[in-house]
């Protein structure tokens, strides 16, 4: 089955730094990839999602990038705000509409 | 609120008691999913429903574990003889069932076994 790999695990920045979160998968049968953001006591809320047919995808401050051959996706946050602190996970999916999750990074944006 | 509906929020137990859940899909979501996720770990798959076929059971799933999502609406998720290791959030998400289309999360059950 898929197996996803997500670093770091804890991730603290200055507020209007920059925060990237790296994933890697091991099937490559898989051709979607989502990201989630948990905020304490509620359930992940998708983010930013990319397909295999795309290498780039940008909303607003948030942009994911896949690369298929080397089997790694990353999410990128720009001017990052205190808001912004929450756990993200990555996620990945193939034929079988079940996604397998990463182990999830913890940012913490400093004020 | 349309979103994904779980009941209840919290639930404490004895061990060895049965427990149940309940999950409320989107309307008109087609595939509905049960995750487990621990302190520190990202959510792990229990099972899937498409309407109201059960199509993938996972390892997880014990035989202590049963769903069921009779109408294709709604589904539930029971344990029984629960066990200390049982404690954990249980979520529930639906999505279209449009090829590869995003999961849509409720806030989860927090199982507690003591």
């Amino acid at each position: 089955g898929e197996n996803v790999e997500q670093h770091p695990s804890t991730l603290s920045v200055q507020e209007g730094d920059s925060a990237v979160i790296k994933c890697t998968y091991s099937d490559s049968a898989s051709n979607y990839f989502p990201w989630y953001k948990q905020e304490l006591g509620k359930g992940p809320q998708l983010i930013i999602d990319i397909r295999s047919n795309v290498g780039e995808k940008k909303d607003q401050r948030i942009a994911v990038t896949l690369n298929k051959t080397a089997k790694h996706f990353s999410l990128h946050i720009t001017e990052t705000q205190p808001e912004d602190s929450a756990v993200y996970f990555c996620a990945a999916s193939g034929g079988s509409y079940i996604p397998t999750f990463g182990r999830g990074t913890s940012l913490i944006v400093h004020p | 609120d349309t979103g994904v509906s779980q009941d209840p929020r919290h639930k404490i137990t004895k061990r060895g008691q049965n427990v149940t859940f309940r999950c409320d899909p989107i309307s008109e979501h087609n595939r509905l999913y049960w995750y487990r996720q621990t302190l520190g770990q990202g959510p792990e798959f229990l099972t899937y429903f498409q309407n109201e076929a059960q199509l993938e059971k996972s390892r997880l799933l014990s035989d202590r574990f049963s769903a069921e999502r009779p109408k294709g609406s709604f589904s539930t998720l029971e344990i029984q003889r629960t066990e200390q290791g049982d404690s954990a959030m249980y979520l529930c998400a639906s999505s279209t069932g449009q090829g590869k289309s995003p999961l849509h999360f409720g806030n989860g059950t927090r199982l507690t076994v003591t």
